[in-house]
């Protein structure tokens, strides 16, 4: 069956270190992948695109890299800051195109100072 | 990137009854998105609103329960039909345009059920 993972469903980090968050899917063919922060209360806000035929994209402290063979994501934010506490979500879109997003459960990321 | 405004922000029904829940976007775009989102879930997708067309509906979703309307590039609403406890659940809307573009969302509707 097709699947999206997001191994941790929380990870606490210390303030200046970097957040390693992890997205795996199964029985996908994914042409595109979405990272979106989700703050309590609010719609998932986007953060970052990364194609199929991308290794990594960066934005300011923020890092995905895509791997298609490991059929996994790794969504990094350096030198993070209680700021970033949120819960991160990544939704991939298969190669069929224009289909729905397929969103995971998210990782709740708290940042201690 | 587009605006959503959702609304209501919340509300608290009665079994049996039926809401509906309003989105507007700042500007005109073509794909119009409803998802459900239960309490440590992930998004779910109930149906893409389609200008000028039915809705398209995901698998587990009919169009009895959740009538959906998108009467033109800028709005769109989702009812909640003849309301059960197990529809309490967050709704968010989104936007946004073809091509895997990114999804724009509004802040969701909280909604219970007595």
């Amino acid at each position: 069956s097709q699947k999206i993972e997001q191994n941790s469903e929380a990870l606490n980090i210390q303030e200046g270190k970097t957040a390693t968050l992890t997205c795996n899917y199964t029985n996908y063919s994914p042409a595109y992948l979405q990272w979106y922060r989700q703050d309590p209360g609010r719609g998932p806000v986007f953060l970052l695109l990364i194609r199929e035929n991308e290794k990594e994209k960066r934005k300011e402290r923020l890092k995905v890299t895509f791997d298609t063979t490991l059929k996994q994501s790794l969504f990094h934010i350096t030198a993070s800051q209680p700021a970033d506490s949120a819960t991160y979500l990544c939704a991939l879109v298969t190669l069929s195109g224009n289909t729905p997003l397929v969103f995971g459960k998210g990782t709740r990321l708290s940042v201690i100072a | 990137s587009a605006v959503i405004s959702q609304k209501p922000s919340r509300d608290i029904c009665q079994r049996g009854t039926s809401l509906t829940i309003q989105c507007q976007v700042d500007s005109q775009v073509t794909m119009m998105f409803w998802y459900r989102q239960q309490p440590g879930q992930s998004l779910t997708l109930i149906a893409t609103a389609n200008q000028g067309s039915e809705a398209t509906y995901e698998s587990g979703f009919v169009i009895d329960k959740f009538p959906i309307s998108r009467p033109n590039l800028t709005f769109s609403t989702l009812t909640v039909s003849n309301m059960s406890p197990e529809d309490s659940s967050i709704y968010l809307c989104a936007a946004g345009e073809p091509s895997n573009q990114p999804q724009h969302f509004g802040d969701g509707t909280r909604l219970s059920i007595l």
